[in-house]
């Protein structure tokens, strides 16, 4: 009965290539993010969907793309891949826009080599 | 945008000894501001929250103290043990979906 989940848990890859991280959450929540976690475990948010709608894009490079196919779900998919990409990737979500507990996922690690 | 810091960024403390965490903010219309702990490899998880319109807000051993006026706010907690061990994260936020963290701070409970 996990709440939040992430595919694929390690994700180890070569620069250049394209990869995507999905995430899928069964609390009935409407409003999902991404945050990327760097070595130095800073937390920083890229995206926010509300009801399957981008409501906050924080200055991501336009090589990750997030796709929300509908309200469960949020995928992440990043182009290109750098060494700087390496990281834990985290999704979460929470109910509404109101101020209200964000749910995490168990993250994925990405390493470009 | 909203800047959060937090110090200190280690912190290793006694078993039962108290443990502050302290954090300030930049943006005056931030309202909300949770606490989340990440034990190593997991994911964060709340573990409390204030609002702008409390002063102080406590939870059994955690405690969590907003100065608005100064923009800081802090998290206590008393009579550690060696399960607080984890990272501690605080966050702020205006609008309830856009939230911005501290840089965490790595808390050591010594048996």
């Amino acid at each position: 009965d996990t709440a939040v989940s992430q595919t694929p848990k390690y994700l180890v890859t070569q620069m250049g290539n394209d990869k995507s991280i999905k995430c899928e959450q069964n609390l009935g929540h409407d409003t999902m993010y991404w945050y990327k976690q760097d070595s130095k475990k800073f937390l920083k948010i890229m995206f926010s969907y509300n009801n399957k709608e981008l409501i906050i894009n924080e200055t991501v490079p336009n090589r990750f793309s997030p796709k929300s196919p509908d309200k469960a779900h949020l995928n992440l998919h990043i182009n290109s891949l750098e060494l700087g990409d390496s990281a834990v990737y985290f999704c979460a979500s929470s109910q509404g826009t109101g101020f209200n507990e964000q749910f995490f996922g168990p993250g994925t690690r990405l390493t470009v080599l | 945008g909203e800047n959060v810091e937090q110090h200190p960024s280690t912190l290793s403390v006694q078993e039962g000894d108290s443990a502050v965490i302290k954090c300030t903010y930049s943006d005056s219309a931030s309202n909300y501001f949770p606490w989340y702990k990440q034990e190593l490899g997991k994911r964060p998880q709340l573990i409390i929250d204030i609002r702008s319109n409390v002063g102080e807000k406590k939870d059994q051993r955690i405690a969590v103290t907003l100065n608005k006026t100064a923009k800081h706010f802090s998290l206590h907690i008393t009579e550690t043990q060696p399960e607080d061990s984890a990272v501690y994260f605080c966050a702020a936020s205006r609008t309830g979906n856009q939230f911005y963290f501290g840089t965490g701070t790595s808390l050591t409970v010594i048996p």
